[in-house]
């Protein structure tokens, strides 16, 4: 159980190009959605988190209109990365959380990486 | 001071060894700890949570959670060259919305 699907798995664009990447609970409602980067041998960072039906909170020094953030229903998230440019590239990672429960553990998507050329 | 401090590593411990990663936290309202493992190049996975005082176990790996001091510990009984990996050490008031998550700690078994 708590399977997070997130696609696409790849992404290579060109400079300029807006991707939208897509983060689905399989088998649970997913209350909180997360969005986290990484880049390469370093930290989780968590860019934002979500509540179905409402606007994300976003991190310190994360540009909400440069992610945008849409958790439309209790099973998908998708993250907009807006005129992506090289900088942008990196790993991104969606997890997900059900509440109906206190304490419960979020599980994570297989991620995407994201190549801006 | 981090809110959730790992020993980098690398810890490196022969196969079939116990290996014993450690994690510290400072807000004492942490109520939910976490530990997940991340392989090079992919996303995390949950391996194992606890909320109590003492030792949980699942399968050759035990979590150890000690609130009064502050820490909670992962134990790896008769460690695998597939165990090789970064551990993330993840806590949570029960009422927060997010979780923070240590930077990690890289275990190597060597054959």
């Amino acid at each position: 159980g708590a399977v997070v699907s997130q696609h696409p798995s790849w992404v290579i664009c060109k400079s300029g190009t807006s991707v939208k990447i897509e983060c689905r609970s399989l088998d649970f409602q997913a209350t909180t959605m997360f969005w986290y980067r990484q880049f390469p041998k370093q930290s989780l960072m968590l860019m934002a988190t979500s509540n179905e039906g409402s606007k994300a909170t976003y991190e310190q020094g994360v540009e909400k209109d440069k992610f945008l953030i849409n958790h439309a229903s209790l099973t998908l998230s998708t993250l907009t990365v807006t005129s992506a440019h090289p900088e942008d590239s990196s790993f991104y990672i969606c997890s997900a959380r059900e509440d109906r429960t206190r304490g419960q553990p979020q599980h994570f998507g297989d991620g995407t990486r994201l190549s801006i050329l | 001071q981090k809110e959730v401090e790992q020993n980098s590593g690398p810890l490196s411990v022969p196969e079939g060894a116990i290996a014993s990663l450690n994690c510290t936290y400072s807000d004492r309202g942490s109520q939910s700890f976490f530990w997940y493992r991340q392989y090079s190049g992919k996303s995390p996975e949950l391996i194992m949570f606890i909320y109590s005082n003492g030792d949980k176990e699942d399968g050759r790996f035990t979590a150890q959670l000690n609130k009064a001091s502050q820490y909670v510990s992962l134990l790896i009984r008769d460690s695998q060259p597939s165990d090789s990996a970064t551990y993330l050490c993840a806590v949570r008031r029960t009422n927060a919305g997010k979780s923070t998550f240590g930077d990690g700690t890289t275990l190597t078994v060597k054959p």
